[in-house]
């Protein structure tokens, strides 16, 4: 298994500019996650889908940020339009439901920059 | 009542030692309690995990002890080695339902050959 895809890995963008990030989930799972990680805050999450609906998006910090997830195997988070203070490590974390075993996998993050 | 308090924020420990992190909870109805371990550059990645039916939960040098009546949990590496230097989050959540994660601020490992 290739485990979680984060796309791209390095994002560097200026002030106003709109941001996609895109992740594909392992296969078979059925829970994803969006995290953002910085060093004042830490890992935060920012909204988390099941079978492809999202069920808490109380983490997103306001209506700049979007997420979809269009089918099973792919989901975007979006800014826009983008600020500095939305500079951090965005993680897309996925998992399945099975007896017991809460464990989420997480991508490789991909660390954006606005300017 | 959601939080995860982690303690210390970084910790210098000298290869051979025991390298110990804490977390304390305030929900008391969370039952699972994870660690993640996080290199540079990369994702967080599960560690170990227990369950609040067992005090203690060992896999070869990595021990989570759980203390339910004072809503504490902790990390103990024996033996730790240069190659455990990395962050690692306590967590906390529920196994059922929707459940998510809530994290601790995290501890930076460094060992020091």
């Amino acid at each position: 298994d290739a485990g979680v895809i984060q796309s791209p890995r390095h994002e560097v963008t200026e002030m106003g500019q709109e941001v996609t990030l895109r992740c594909k989930p392992i296969s078979g799972h059925d829970y994803l996650f969006w995290y953002r990680q910085t060093m004042m805050r830490g890992l935060e999450l920012l909204i988390y889908f099941n079978n492809n609906v999202p069920i808490d998006d109380s983490g997103m910090p306001e209506d700049r940020f979007s997420a979809k997830m269009p089918n099973a195997s792919f989901s975007t988070l979006k800014i826009q339009p983008s600020e500095p203070r939305d500079s951090a490590v965005y993680f897309c974390a996925s998992r399945r439901t099975s007896g017991g075993n809460n464990e989420q996998f997480f991508g490789p993050g991909t660390r954006l920059t606005v300017l | 009542q959601q939080q995860v308090k982690q303690s210390p924020q970084s910790l210098i420990v000298q290869k051979g030692g025991i390298s110990i992190i804490n977390c304390a909870y305030e929900n008391t109805a969370f039952d699972y309690f994870p660690w993640y371990q996080q290199f540079p550059g990369k994702g967080p990645a599960l560690l170990i995990a227990i369950r609040p039916d067992v005090s203690e939960k060992k896999e070869g040098r990595f021990t989570i002890s759980f203390n339910k009546s004072a809503k504490q949990f902790s990390l103990h590496i024996m033996d730790s080695q240069p190659g455990d230097s990395a962050t690692y989050f306590c967590a906390a959540s529920f196994v059922s339902g929707y459940n998510k994660l809530i994290f601790g601020a995290g501890t930076r490992l460094a060992v020091h050959p």
